[in-house]
């Protein structure tokens, strides 16, 4: 079946850097735009980061613009968000989800169809 | 890019109709059909019920419903049944390849 799997969360000290991986199964991961999403304990979502099906664009919110890096290795299935400069305010549970185009010509559908369960960020020194 | 404006709170009793709000600007909800809607579960994965403003994926019940008018889009859930009782969430495209979120509203079935 279609699915997205989150790993890399944890408990991080303020100002260190920590790698999020997303593994997708069950779907042509390298024909399929992906998001990241997150969701600070009690909030609301809060888009994060898009890239397209090859990698070749990635687009970010202007909230962690310069911080996070999204990335995927489609030889691999994973994708990825780097997040540098931990925050307290990054703690969070953050989704990857899947958009249901390619993102070909950066022409995305701007919606998620697919999400993972999400992996937990903990910032505390 | 700020985020989009949804009441904290709706509820209804089972059966009736009740409709959620969202509202943003020109450069969001009001420029572009991108507009879309999330049910989430406590400690669980938002799941995708209207795209597109009001195209329903399939498997999503027919008694959810989503329109624009304006720089306002609402989600309307007929028929109300105690499994409706969620988080809700819209998100909008917003220009220059972003998204983004409504705040959520919670709904209550009494």
């Amino acid at each position: 079946q279609v699915q997205l799997v989150e790993s890399g969360g944890g408990v991080v000290q303020p100002g260190r850097s920590l790698r999020l991986s997303c593994a997708g199964s069950g779907f042509i991961f390298s024909g399929s735009a992906m998001h990241w999403v997150r969701q600070a304990p009690g909030k609301g979502l809060e888009w994060l980061a898009v890239i397209s099906y090859d990698g070749s664009n990635r687009h970010y919110a202007d909230s962690v613009k310069g911080r996070f890096t999204i990335s995927r290795d489609n030889s691999k299935n994973t994708l990825y968000l780097q997040v540098s400069s931990l925050r307290r305010e990054d703690a969070a549970v953050y989704y990857c989800a899947r958009d249901p185009s390619s993102g070909f010509g950066e022409d995305y559908q701007f919606y998620m169809d697919v999400w993972g369960r999400g992996t937990t960020v903990t910032v505390s020194s | 890019q700020s985020a989009l404006t949804q009441p904290p709170s709706a509820s209804g009793s089972p059966g009736q109709s009740v409709t959620l709000s969202c509202t943003g600007t020109s450069s969001d909800v009001g420029g572009y059909d991108f507009v879309s809607w999330y049910q989430q579960y406590p400690a669980k994965a938002p799941k995708v019920l209207i795209y597109e403003v009001t195209k329903r994926p399939s498997g999503v019940p027919d008694r959810f419903s989503g329109s624009k008018s304006g720089n306002t889009a609402s989600l309307t859930v007929s028929g109300l049944q105690a499994e409706d009782e969620a988080d809700y969430y819209c998100s909008s495209y917003a220009g220059n390849n972003k998204l983004v979120f409504g705040g959520g509203t919670k709904l209550t079935v009494l």
